[in-house]
């Protein structure tokens, strides 16, 4: 099972761009059938999924925040990263990054609190 | 409001069982595979039952999976007071092309 750890500014002002890394470690993010994750939570509410990506690029993204979100991969350094644009407080959240196989998010990342405001 | 409907919450006395239901449609729980997560207070959630009633490596036989139709049940026996936590379900919607979480139901172990 791999490892996966999120970084990035816990900080970002209104109308800004979000942008996340997640780290892959334990194992290749090129072998095997995976998925990788971004999935957040508002503090004292659900999981929310934000989007996937395959490693050969193609992705899926919550209807939502489609015409937000951006998905890239990097197997060369073993990380994939989130961009969402023009962000709120709406968008204050613990973001998750996580590995998916056969349809189960098998691994998650510790979490980061990303804080939106001025 | 989800998708996916869970009852906000359940409790049961230690050492019993309690049932927590996953209610979809033909899109998504009705034609792909359901999984049930565990999220302690204050920690990422951790993969419980996976393609509907699977259990990863180290997870006790307390817990339990099930699908029938468009509903989903999580089952947990031998109810302990570290079982306190949030449950989601998840599943693929096959329509929309995306996954969805249940509301989560929080476990009380009275």
């Amino acid at each position: 099972q791999v490892q996966l750890q999120e970084s990035g500014p816990g900080l970002v002002k209104p109308s800004q761009t979000l942008s996340l890394t997640c780290t892959v470690s334990g194992g290749s993010m090129s072998s095997g059938s995976y998925f990788w994750n971004w999935i957040r939570q508002p503090a004292g509410k659900g999981l929310e999924w934000i989007g996937r990506i395959y490693t050969s690029g193609s992705t899926n993204y919550s209807p939502s925040l489609k015409s937000r979100v951006t998905i890239s991969v990097d197997t060369s350094k073993n990380q994939f990263s989130l961009k969402l644009t023009s962000v709120t407080a709406a968008d204050t959240a613990v973001y998750y990054c996580a590995s998916e196989r056969r349809g189960s998010v098998d691994s998650w990342g510790q979490g980061t609190l990303v804080t939106v405001s001025s | 409001q989800s998708v996916l409907t869970q009852p906000p919450s359940v409790s049961a006395a230690p050492g019993q069982k309690v049932t927590i239901s996953c209610s979809g449609s033909s899109s998504n729980i009705g034609n792909n595979y359901v999984s049930w997560y565990q999220q302690l207070p204050g920690t990422a959630p951790k993969l419980l039952i996976y393609e509907n009633n699977k259990r990863p490596s180290g997870i006790p036989d307390r817990f339990s999976g099930s699908k029938s139709g468009t509903s989903a049940t999580l089952g947990i026996t031998g109810l302990q007071t570290g079982d306190e936590a949030d449950y989601y379900c998840g599943t693929w919607d096959s329509s929309l092309s995306v996954a969805f979480f249940g509301g989560g139901t929080k476990l009380t172990v009275l």
